[in-house]
């Protein structure tokens, strides 16, 4: 089984510190995505990646960041948190098809708290 | 930014019961699929329907893709306890760089099935 571990399942930071959220993958995806969830939104999309070292924009990658420098790792940073930035975030994989059917494995979540 | 309304939002309802919850868009996708979530975890695929007018079936549930690929619905007959959760529907339309898929999950329908 895939297996997509945050490393974080809660977390509480001050507004202005620098938060990193962690996330690895165990099956060699090309693609990695990271997503906020918010009760009556669903899931937007921040920034995705499909390759070491590339990234893409998202729906919503204000105040965000990220990183790739490993396959397995794809790292979520806010650079001065806010307290609109409290959510849960969900990282997931995907292999790299071209149908566009490859289906989403999603880790846990970690939730932030900003106060 | 493409958006997937999902209806109901919330649904309770006593087991055996039928329900159905749809899915609904303005933009064409390549394929949709659906996840359930569970509280403290990140959603799992349920099923990705590819062709405008498919029907799956999954035990007790039927899902189907409108025919011009905007809209979907999932049915649930005889409701039980264990079918409680958010259910998330997610178009995906192909990444212009990269390959692969991107997805853009709907709203979310919370749903509880009561003894």
């Amino acid at each position: 089984d895939v297996k997509v571990t945050q490393s974080s399942r809660y977390l509480v930071k001050r507004t202005g510190e620098k938060v990193f959220l962690e996330c690895v993958q165990d099956m060699d995806h090309e693609n990695m995505f990271w997503y906020r969830q918010d009760p009556g939104l669903g899931l937007r999309l921040i920034y995705f990646s499909y390759d070491v070292k590339m990234k893409e924009k998202g729906d919503i990658p204000e105040g965000y960041s990220v990183s790739r420098e490993k396959k397995e790792r794809f790292s979520l940073i806010l650079e001065s948190a806010s307290t609109n930035q409290t959510s849960m975030y969900l990282c997931a994989s995907s292999l790299k098809q071209g149908a566009g059917n490859s289906p989403l494995h999603f880790g846990n979540g970690t939730r932030l708290t900003v106060t | 930014t493409q958006l997937l309304e999902q209806s109901p939002q919330f649904l309770s309802i006593q087991e055996g019961e039928n329900l159905t919850v749809y899915c609904n868009s303005s933009s064409v996708f390549s394929s949709l699929q659906w996840y359930r979530q569970e509280p403290g975890e990140g959603p799992v695929l349920l099923v990705t329907v590819v062709t405008g007018g498919e029907v799956k079936k999954l035990k007790r549930l039927t899902f189907q893709f409108g025919d011009a690929r905007k809209d979907s619905s999932l049915h649930i007959t005889a409701a039980q306890p264990g079918d409680t959760g958010l259910y998330l529907c997610a178009g995906a339309a192909i990444l212009v760089t990269g390959g692969g898929n991107k997805l853009t999950f709907g709203t979310g329908t919370q749903l509880k099935v009561e003894l």
